[in-house]
């Protein structure tokens, strides 16, 4: 069946640092990928997608590609502020279109 | 837009009893997915509809869950006798369509916590 592995955090950043969260996944066929995010308190949004291969997708400054080679979707933001502290979750969607999430990851940053 | 909205946001409930809870899709979006959140994990995939059809149901859907989406539009939720094991975040998102890639957007869930 279809899978997500992601990062194990919690990740824990200065303000302006660069952040990188991997995320590999198992699926037969070509699924779509996605990231969601969870700020304090809200529901899941999305933060941005890719549905095939070599796709990048972007929003916020973030930006994830999607690699069919090595099965990953890492995030990755170039500088990072207080206000991106969230949990992050990596997701796929496959041909029921139900997604699997992975873990999540936790993320502080700090001022 | 006025998003996808859950009712109640908490639920407090004795184990055995039943419960139920009510989701609101956006508008005109045809499916409905029901998850299940459990704490430092990832949503989990219970059940979804497309229109008032139920179209697949999750393993992790015992015979005590049941859900309905009578006339295309909002959704219930029920789990009858419940078990100290169904306390978890229970979420729903709906979306516009079937084509691949079609984001599904998300309530802000009901929490459920059996005593």
């Amino acid at each position: 069946g279809n899978s997500v592995t992601q990062m194990e955090g919690p990740v824990t950043l200065s303000e302006e640092a660069f952040l990188t969260i991997n995320c590999t996944y198992t699926a037969t066929g070509y699924p779509s990928l996605f990231w969601y995010v969870q700020y304090p308190g809200e529901g899941l949004q999305l933060l941005l997608k890719a549905t095939k291969a070599d796709d990048k997708g972007s929003n916020k400054g973030f930006e994830a590609t999607y690699r069919k080679e090595t099965t990953s979707f890492h995030l990755e933001k170039g500088s990072v502020q207080v206000s991106d502290s969230a949990v992050y979750f990596c997701a796929l969607s496959g041909s029921a279109r139900q997604l699997t999430f992975g873990s999540g990851t936790q993320l502080t940053v700090l001022p | 837009d006025t998003g996808v909205s859950q009712d109640p946001r908490h639920k407090i409930t004795k184990r055995g009893q039943n419960v139920t809870f009510r989701c609101d899709p956006i508008s005109e979006h045809n499916r409905l997915y029901w998850y299940r959140q459990t704490l430092g994990q990832g949503p989990e995939f219970l059940t979804y509809f497309q229109n008032e059809a139920q179209l697949e149901k999750s393993r992790l859907l015992s015979d005590r869950f049941s859900a309905e989406r009578p006339k295309g539009s909002f959704s219930t939720l029920e789990i009858q006798r419940t078990e100290q094991g169904d306390s978890a975040m229970y979420l729903c998102a709906s979306s516009l369509g079937d084509r691949e890639g079609q984001p599904q957007h998300f309530g802000d869930g009901t929490r459920l916590s059996i005593l």
